[in-house]
């Protein structure tokens, strides 16, 4: 089993606040994807990472992923209460095949 | 619209009482995969597909059997449920973009077993 530890657990904070959510393993995967999940529902991916040192962009998100593709993190600008939700990190083993995701960010942005 | 479906979405049963969970996507995706979600343990995989009639064990196989004969199909089978088996359950699809698998994920199937 390939463990990722994400860090914080739970982060609460005030709309227009920055935020970064941290990624960590010992393992190396072929790929990184970040994933959103609200209560009832399934998770939502947001963006896949794949070579090292990678940093992409999506709107007020920032994601980044390690030199030696072992950790990855999630950076949000301004915070607002639509933020609020699981985030979920997922490494791709070598093969690709199989995911090992992270125990979660429970994040949520009070207005 | 493009989406993964699960069957049923509640389920309350008892310790022995062979079930089975659906899975359908309408992507024609060639990868798929069967997740359990349980506080504090984040999402773990069960099994996955790489497409008709290949599937593989994830991280948590046991007490868990898959079968691959559609495309678009993928069912979570519980021969002999336990108690231990009560969690969320995700079915997951996807292609194989090169760069690795952008899943998309149904709306999960509360198991409970007493």
């Amino acid at each position: 089993t390939q463990l990722l530890e994400q860090s914080p657990q739970f982060l609460s904070i005030q709309e227009g606040e920055n935020l970064t959510v941290y990624c960590n393993s010992s393992s190396v995967f072929s790929s990184l994807q970040w994933y959103r999940q609200e209560p009832g529902e399934g998770p939502v991916l947001l963006v896949t990472v794949v070579t090292g040192g990678e940093v992409k962009k999506l709107k007020r998100l920032t994601f980044q992923f390690g030199d030696a593709r072992k950790d990855s993190s999630l950076h949000i600008t301004a915070a607002q209460p639509g933020d609020t939700g699981l985030y979920l990190c997922a490494g791709a083993s070598n093969t690709g095949n199989q995911f090992y995701f992270g125990t979660g960010t429970s994040l949520t942005v009070i207005p | 619209e493009a989406q993964v479906t699960q069957n049923p979405r509640y389920l309350i049963t008892v310790t022995g009482k062979k079930l089975t969970v659906t899975c359908s996507q309408n992507m024609n995706h060639e990868y798929m995969s069967w997740y359990r979600q349980d506080p504090g343990l984040g999402l773990r995989q069960i099994y996955y597909s790489m497409n008709v009639e290949v599937t593989d064990k994830g991280d948590v196989p046991e007490g868990y059997k898959v079968s691959r004969k559609e495309k678009r199909n993928f069912p979570l089978i519980l021969e002999s449920p336990s108690p231990n088996q009560t969690s969320l359950y995700f079915c997951a699809s996807s292609f194989f973009l090169g760069a690795g698998y952008e899943q998309y994920f149904g709306p999960g199937t509360r198991l409970t077993v007493t």
